[in-house]
């Protein structure tokens, strides 16, 4: 119940176009949900996260999406470039914790 | 803002050998400080949760006498991995986060243990 489920694995996009990763969780206790980018031999870093009152959230190019009822969430990556080849987990969180339980990881490559 | 910095970035022991490894929050005062052990293509593991102060709480599987975790201030958290084995060699990295649930991640810690 406290895993997160991201999907898919890897993931190739074409320059331009529009970047899809999912996650779904079990754990309604759950209410943060942030998404981290991952460089090869690099610390994560936080690109975005939202709560669960909040059906969509965006900055810049980023964005996620969010659907409570289904318990999941996904980041949207528009206009996908080449520098955002990279790792990206979602993680989650209990409310009233500071644990973060993280997903699988998906790895995205952008094609010039 | 919110920096967490690492040293060293990397490190080569001997087996039997112990290494600290350190996490600096450089611009914020960290009420707890996390560390994870990634391997390659892989999530990232929590290891440990400390605060500043007291003793960390360790996760399931993880050795306590294996993995020192010392929290001596708001900005510093150590790793001591004592008697280290090829095992052990992995991507350290630590996190920290000032107030809330969101934290700030190291640049992380490459081990190598001959």
């Amino acid at each position: 119940q406290q895993q997160v489920k991201q999907s898919p694995q890897s993931l190739i996009v074409q320059k331009g176009g529009i970047s899809i990763i999912n996650c779904a969780y079990e754990n309604t206790a759950f209410d943060y949900f942030p998404w981290y980018q991952q460089f090869p031999g690099k610390g994560p870093a936080l690109l975005i996260a939202i709560r669960p009152d909040v059906s969509e959230k965006k900055e810049g190019r980023f964005t996620i999406s969010f659907n409570k009822s289904a318990k999941q969430f996904s980041l949207h990556i528009m206009d996908s470039q080449p520098g955002d080849s990279a790792t990206y987990f979602c993680a989650a969180s209990p409310r009233g914790a500071q644990k973060l339980v993280f997903g699988q990881g998906t790895r995205l490559t952008i094609n010039p | 803002g919110a920096v967490v910095s690492q040293h060293p970035s990397w490190v080569i022991c001997k087996s039997g050998t112990s290494v600290k490894i350190e996490c600096r929050s450089l611009d914020f005062q960290a009420t707890t400080m996390f560390w994870y052990r990634q391997f390659p293509k892989q999530s990232l593991m929590l290891m440990a949760t400390s605060n500043e102060g007291s003793k960390a709480t360790y996760e399931q599987g993880v050795e306590k006498d294996k993995f020192l975790i010392n929290h001596a201030s708001l900005t510093l958290s150590t790793l001591t991995v004592t008697s280290a084995h090829p095992e052990d060699s992995s991507f350290y990295i630590c996190s920290a986060n000032e107030w809330g649930e969101t934290q700030y991640f190291g640049p992380g810690t490459r081990l190598l243990v001959l």
